[in-house]
């Protein structure tokens, strides 16, 4: 198993440009998230999916759209980067049932480090 | 509001001591607490998860202890190998509100040989 996959890793936008952050896993999770990390903060959910076709909003929504039309995918959608949008962005999946209340931890995939100028 | 704060933000010891890595929640209601292992350049890779009723959690050199009472945790590493060198975050789980998981800012560890 590949586990969560993240694509590209790293990425240099100008304020105002779009782009999508891709998020694929393979273990059948239902559960897929987005975060940002940045410095001196904890991770932050951006947006949840917890089966294909249905996402709700987390913490820090704004400026980002999510879609999950398949178990595997979940892309992030910047519309219009902004340098405040400047950050590393994790993609985490599990299965649903285990989140909050079970013993089967998120899987991480490794980031995409963004810069937006 | 619920919080997870983290004790030291940071540390450096040599090669083959131990250390503690502290972590007080005021998150309510609790389902269970995680700690997690970040490599530079790398996602958070998870260590354990203790859920209410456990006091004492180890995976290999890694201890993790909670006192649900006191809302602390601690992860004791032994032996410490240059391999330690990472960020350790606390992670703790409810089950109601929109963030059902709360980070801490963690621990940035150096084993230096």
């Amino acid at each position: 198993n590949a586990g969560v996959t993240q694509t590209p890793k790293f990425q240099v936008l100008k304020t105002g440009q779009s782009m999508t952050l891709q998020c694929a896993q393979d273990m059948n999770h239902e559960y897929m998230s987005w975060y940002r990390q940045d410095p001196g903060m904890g991770l932050r959910l951006i947006h949840y999916s917890v089966g294909a076709g249905i996402t709700d909003q987390g913490e820090v929504p704004n400026g980002y759209n999510v879609s999950r039309s398949t178990t595997e995918d979940f892309p992030l959608r910047l519309l219009s980067a902004a340098p405040s949008q400047t950050s590393v962005y994790f993609c985490a999946s599990s299965y649903y049932s285990q989140v909050p209340r079970g013993n089967s931890p998120l899987h991480f995939g490794n980031g995409t480090r963004l810069t937006v100028t | 509001k619920n919080q997870v704060e983290q004790s030291p933000q940071s540390l450096i010891i040599l090669e083959g001591k131990n250390c503690t890595l502290q972590c007080n929640y005021t998150v309510s209601p609790f389902s269970n607490l995680r700690w997690y292992k970040q490599d530079t350049g790398r996602g958070p890779v998870s260590l354990t998860i203790m859920t209410f009723s456990e006091n004492t959690k180890s995976n290999g050199r890694y201890t993790a202890t909670l006192d649900a009472d006191t809302k602390q945790s601690s992860l004791h590493i032994t032996a410490s190998q240059l391999s330690d060198s990472a960020s350790y975050i606390c992670v703790v789980s409810s089950p109601r509100g929109t963030d059902k998981l709360i980070f801490g800012t963690g621990t940035r560890l150096q084993v230096f040989p």
